[in-house]
């Protein structure tokens, strides 16, 4: 079966400091990934997606990026944060197709201080 | 890409059926609905789609209207757990790219009550 791996669960960042966070998926090949935010008591923002590696899709502007160096990881980045990239952030997996779920993990809790 | 109005909230009382309505009056041929559900610090978990039949799984029932405007979530005997928000969410075409990204509104939180 298929299954998401996000790390970490949560982290706290000061301001100016460099952020990684990584998505991996098993048991699928070629997935389309996802990034989503969700900040407090907000809904949920889709940032980034991809069909296949080296191929990305960036959805709102922003400080961030996002890399897929391998078929089944997602890495999202930012050079040096701000306090409005705080947030609740989940990476979604699918397989290829219009009518496939979504398949959420379980987030990383980022608070920017 | 076809936007919903869902209810920003409702209550249900335990073992009672809960039956979350979605408006998407502006749905096109090819865009079926899809729901998901969140429960408080977890990320999304999908529950049903549907394009234009009934559809039933083991956690819910989608009801569509023959015009496809609206639907109706229904799960048969809610409990505690089932507290959470759920949103309703009409799939993003683009073409013929398959990205098949979601697109999530505010959704209704669903308050299960004993």
């Amino acid at each position: 079966s298929q299954t998401i791996h996000q790390w970490p669960a949560t982290l706290v960042q000061p301001v100016g400091s460099p952020l990684s966070l990584e998505c991996t998926v098993e048991g699928t090949s070629n997935p389309n990934l996802y990034w989503y935010r969700q900040a407090a008591g907000r809904g949920l923002q889709l940032l980034f997606y991809s069909v296949g590696i080296g191929q990305i899709s960036s959805e709102v502007p922003q400080n961030l990026s996002a890399s897929r160096p391998q078929d089944r990881q997602f890495i999202l980045s930012s050079k040096k944060l701000l306090l409005s990239d705080s947030g609740f952030y989940l990476c979604a997996w699918s397989v290829e197709g219009l009518r496939s779920p979504l398949h959420f993990g379980n987030g990383t809790r980022l608070t920017v201080t | 890409d076809a936007k919903t109005t869902q209810p920003p909230s409702m209550d249900c009382a335990e073992g009672r059926a809960a039956n979350l309505p979605c408006n998407h009056s502006t749905i096109s041929g090819n865009e079926y609905v899809y729901w998901y559900r969140q429960i408080h610090s977890q990320g999304p978990q999908y529950i049903i789609h549907g394009l234009k039949n009934n559809e039933t799984n083991e956690m819910a029932s989608l009801i569509i209207t023959e015009d496809r405007k609206s639907s109706t979530l229904i799960l048969p005997h809610a409990t505690l757990r089932d507290t959470a928000v759920y949103y309703c969410i009409v799939r993003f075409t683009e073409g013929s790219s398959n990205t098949g990204k979601l697109i999530f509104g505010q959704g209704t939180t669903l308050q299960v009550k004993p």
